[in-house]
């Protein structure tokens, strides 16, 4: 099983529609982000969690809302999706003491 | 001007090739990551550096605190090293309470037979 697992990897939907975005790790890491990625542009930071009670926004949180239902999962929410969240997300977890970072395979979004 | 800059953006070599990927960065930083992003998306981390050098198989990568700046070198490359490589720089903000990753936008990599 990979360490980082995504789902789902590819979704089509419509604007308006709701999205959820799910990740689970195996890595026992407490740290877990939510980045997109743009064509020409660096990893964006979504969302992070440092741990189950621990959830904080980060540069581009606005339209998106996550749950970290426990140490292993963090989801990423789009209540009413829009075209300019098409992208490709990533779920990272991290360990700050080693600074190991394992990200998932991607969720490509494509918002019509 | 971004706080990370990579160079080139683009770079194509012929198998055998020694390269080079540069990273600058603007901030004080605690430590730095270079990752490889293959065709289909997935990220992997392949190193994680505060200072000095690491080496893994054909990959080396430096850093140099004072100067800001790191370097990814690929020796004998070949066509399965073709990937996007980003630089990555983690600072802690402790104003913010949290720590930081700042991405490069990524050079992209093509080694021809």
């Amino acid at each position: 099983d990979a360490d980082v697992t995504q789902t789902p990897r590819n979704r089509i939907t419509k604007t308006g529609k709701r999205i959820m975005l799910e990740c689970s790790q195996t890595k026992g890491h407490d740290r877990m982000y939510w980045y997109r990625q743009d064509p020409g542009l660096g990893l964006r930071l979504i969302y992070y969690s440092f741990d189950v009670k621990d959830i904080n926004k980060g540069e581009i949180s606005d339209g998106y809302s996550v749950s970290r239902q426990a140490q292993a999962k963090f989801s990423l929410s789009l209540e009413s999706a829009i075209p300019n969240q098409t992208a490709l997300y990533f779920c990272a977890t991290g360990q700050e003491n080693t600074g190991e970072l394992f990200f998932g395979e991607g969720s490509r979004l494509t918002v019509l | 001007k971004n706080e990370v800059e990579q160079s080139p953006q683009n770079l194509t070599a012929q198998e055998g090739e020694f390269i080079t990927i540069n990273c600058s960065y603007s901030v004080g930083i605690s430590a730095l990551h270079w990752l490889q992003q293959h065709p289909g998306g997935g990220i992997v981390s392949l190193f994680m550096l505060s200072s000095g050098k690491k080496k893994h198989g054909r990959l080396i990568a430096t850093i140099n605190i004072q100067e800001k700046h790191s370097s990814l070198h690929i020796t004998a490359s070949h066509p399965r090293d073709s990937a996007v490589y980003i630089c990555a720089v983690y600072f802690s903000a402790p104003l913010e309470n949290t720590d930081k990753l700042i991405f490069g936008t990524g050079t992209r990599l093509q080694v021809f037979p």
